[in-house]
């Protein structure tokens, strides 16, 4: 069983429709949590940081993160064409952790 | 200006041959990675660096060897290449060990196809 599991899709919605992402975690060590979105032949940029549970905003993107449940989300608000990518979760257990546990990444794509 | 940097972009070579990627970052970041990403777009890690010393090097084949000039550049060179290289070939880097965030910060990628 991996580490991080994240279903990799693909996930296709219309313009203006909520996305909502997530991956488990089976390591209860994890604190720092990521989103990462890559768009084709890029490389990934960091979207959301969090650290332990609880919601963070920013724009039209929010992450949650439920530790109880090794349950983490991320919902992407009136999506748009420009949000088609492949977002990655990625998690690491302190601060001197510095290697990040990847999910396998979930491809959407945004209708227009 | 490009945080992570990464040469070349594109690299297409034939079996047998060894090639180097080069990496930088101007981040003032201590730490740096490279990570393998293979047609299913899973993210594979197998080596960093924090300040020029080795502390990550997971399995990977010993044709496969990072060099760290400075904290500032990290480098990758392959010998005799094998079909299965054929990957996306990403460089990041973070503040460092201990630092309060330890986010990765990737380059654009090196595609090597090896034929």
């Amino acid at each position: 069983q991996k580490e991080v599991e994240q279903d990799p899709g693909p996930l296709s919605v219309p313009e203006g429709a909520i996305v909502s992402l997530n991956c488990t975690y089976s390591n209860s060590a994890f604190q720092y949590f990521m989103w990462y979105r890559q768009y084709s032949r890029k490389g990934p940029e960091l979207l959301m940081y969090t650290y332990s549970s609880g919601n963070k905003e920013d724009g039209r993107f929010t992450a949650q993160v439920d530790k109880s449940s090794k349950y983490i989300s991320l919902f992407i608000r009136d999506s748009q064409p420009s949000d088609s990518a492949t977002y990655l979760c990625a998690m690491s257990a302190g601060s001197n952790d510095y290697k990040l546990s990847f999910g396998a990444g979930t491809t959407v794509t945004v209708r227009a | 200006d490009t945080a992570v940097s990464q040469t070349p972009k594109y690299l297409v070579t034939q079996m047998g041959n060894d090639k180097s990627i080069k990496c930088e970052q101007n981040l003032g970041h201590d730490t740096m990675y490279w990570y393998k990403q293979d047609s299913k777009k899973f993210l594979k890690i197998m080596f960093s660096y924090n300040n020029k010393e080795l502390i990550i090097n997971e399995t990977v084949p010993n044709r496969f060897s990072p060099k760290s000039p400075d904290k500032a550049h990290l480098n990758l060179h392959i010998n005799s290449l094998e079909l299965g290289d054929s990957a996306v070939y990403f460089c990041a880097s973070s503040q460092g060990v201990g630092r309060a965030r330890n986010e990765q910060f990737f380059g654009p990628g090196t595609r090597l196809t090896v034929l």
